[in-house]
């Protein structure tokens, strides 16, 4: 149990599109999911809290206009990266906080967003 | 949240245990402490986590002292497959904090 999953896997894109990823939770349901990046041999980064129902909490330094959150259902996060340009290239990961009560996290396996 | 201080890097030989040190002094009351791996370019996998007593499961013990401030995850057999970026993390069910972890190279 408590499977997260993220679509796509990795993707290219061209500079200026918009890009989104999406991260669900399979077999639970998830009030709260996160989100972080990681850029090569450095550690994840938190970018954002997102809360089912409401607005997502961004870390500072993080832009809201450019990384667009939503969690409109239960199981069901999604980010997308607006007008992407090649510094934005990287390993996106989401993680869904668990239902049992002991504060868990569980992590989606990563997309690779590659911006050219 | 608390933050945590690990080694960078550890080796260890296979079929021996690996014990991966990690300091959190500043950690508050209600502050569990989690470990995670992450192998390369995967999202990271949850290993254990504990508040004040020692825990154990099938991937591994969690050893956290009395005064709660350092832990030491222990991998009893190491295998080539635990190779991986080990991360130590303190918090009390909220966001995580990623440090840098410890990167263990399991060697034949």
């Amino acid at each position: 149990g408590a499977v997260v999953s993220q679509h796509p896997s990795w993707v290219i894109c061209k500079s200026g599109t918009s890009v989104k990823i999406e991260c669900r939770s399979l077999d639970f349901q998830a009030t709260t999911m996160f989100w972080y990046r990681q850029f090569p041999k450095q550690s994840l980064m938190l970018m954002a809290t997102s809360n089912e129902g409401s607005k997502a909490t961004y870390e500072q330094g993080v832009e809201k206009d450019k990384f667009l959150i939503n969690h409109a259902s239960l199981t069901l996060s999604t980010l997308t990266v607006t007008s992407a340009h090649p510094e934005d290239s990287s390993f996106y990961i989401c993680s869904a906080l668990g239902d049992r009560g002991n504060y868990e996290q569980y992590f989606g396996p990563g997309t690779r967003l590659t911006v050219t | 949240d608390a933050k945590t201080t690990q080694p960078p890097s550890m080796d260890c030989a296979e079929g021996r245990a690996a014990n991966l040190p990690c300091n959190h002094s500043t950690i508050s009351g209600n502050e569990y402490v989690y470990w995670y791996r992450q192998i390369h370019s995967q999202g990271p996998q949850y290993i254990i986590h504990g508040l004040k007593n020692n825990e154990t499961n099938e991937m591994a013990s969690l050893i956290i002292t009395e005064d709660r401030k350092s832990s030491t995850l222990i991998l009893p057999h190491a295998t080539l497959r635990d190779t991986a970026v080990y991360y130590c993390i303190v918090g009390s069910g909220n966001q995580f904090y990623f440090g840098t972890g410890t990167s263990l190279t399991v060697i034949p």
